[in-house]
């Protein structure tokens, strides 16, 4: 199975600061198709998962610009430009390129310092 | 737009039986993949199973393969999981899920329904 490594698990920001999350995965996600195949999720508390962003850098409709992704073949990063209150939660990387499974990274918490 | 609506989650004691429904509306279901996944409390996401726009497929992760049972009625708009000889660490919010195309494998989600296996 393909093993997504996220760091930081935890994530103290200052509101209007910077954050930025990495994921690695064990594989290249580099598809035939030469596309890269990352998502990320942001889950805030007491809600399910929302995409916001697919194939590495494409933003989901209604996602704010402050949030960014890059990488490629085997690491990632999610960035946020500056911190607001709703962006609290916990964020996840996911690939769907060697399935089954579909696999996720453990999460990385981000909160307000 | 699209949304997806779990039911059928509660309480059941180990050994017991449960089935879930997802009820999907705002995308023509029948072309798509879908998705279990579940989230134990305080944990992370796990896959569990998956199935074929048509049906015809399915998959399963190893922590339920032979006790779970993915299954959809296109004419409905619906997928089902039928969970079997549940233990307690199938406890966990259920999500339903989209698979929008080629590997992406996971957009929307749905609201959950929570499965609690207790004696």
């Amino acid at each position: 199975d393909v093993v997504m490594t996220q760091s930081p698990l935890s994530l103290p920001v200052t509101l209007g600061q910077p954050a930025s999350i990495s994921c690695r995965s064990s594989q290249s996600l580099l598809y035939r198709d030469g596309n890269t195949y990352l998502s990320w999720f942001q889950q805030r508390p007491g809600q399910s998962p929302r995409r916001l962003i697919y194939q590495v850098s494409n933003r989901d409709s209604g996602v704010p610009d402050r949030f960014s992704g890059s990488g490629s073949g085997t690491d990632f990063t999610l960035k946020i430009s500056r911190v607001e209150a709703e962006d609290v939660g916990v964020y996840y990387c996911m690939q769907g390129v060697y399935w089954p499974p579909i696999t996720f990274g453990q999460g990385t918490r981000l909160e307000i310092k | 737009q699209v949304q997806l609506v779990e039911s059928g989650g509660g309480l059941v004691k180990p050994g017991g039986s449960l089935r879930l429904s997802c009820a999907a509306s705002g995308f023509t279901f029948s072309d798509h993949y879908m998705s279990w996944i579940r989230q134990a409390p305080g944990r992370g996401l796990e896959w569990i199973s998956y199935i074929t726009s048509s049906g015809s497929a399915t998959y399963y992760a190893d922590s339920v393969k032979g006790r779970f049972t993915i299954s959809r009625d296109n004419t409905k708009n619906s997928l089902y999981l039928q969970m079997n000889t549940l233990r307690v660490e199938d406890t966990a919010v259920y999500y339903c899920a989209r698979d929008p195309d080629t590997a992406n494998k996971v957009d929307y989600w749905g609201q959950g329904t929570l499965v609690t296996v207790s004696s």
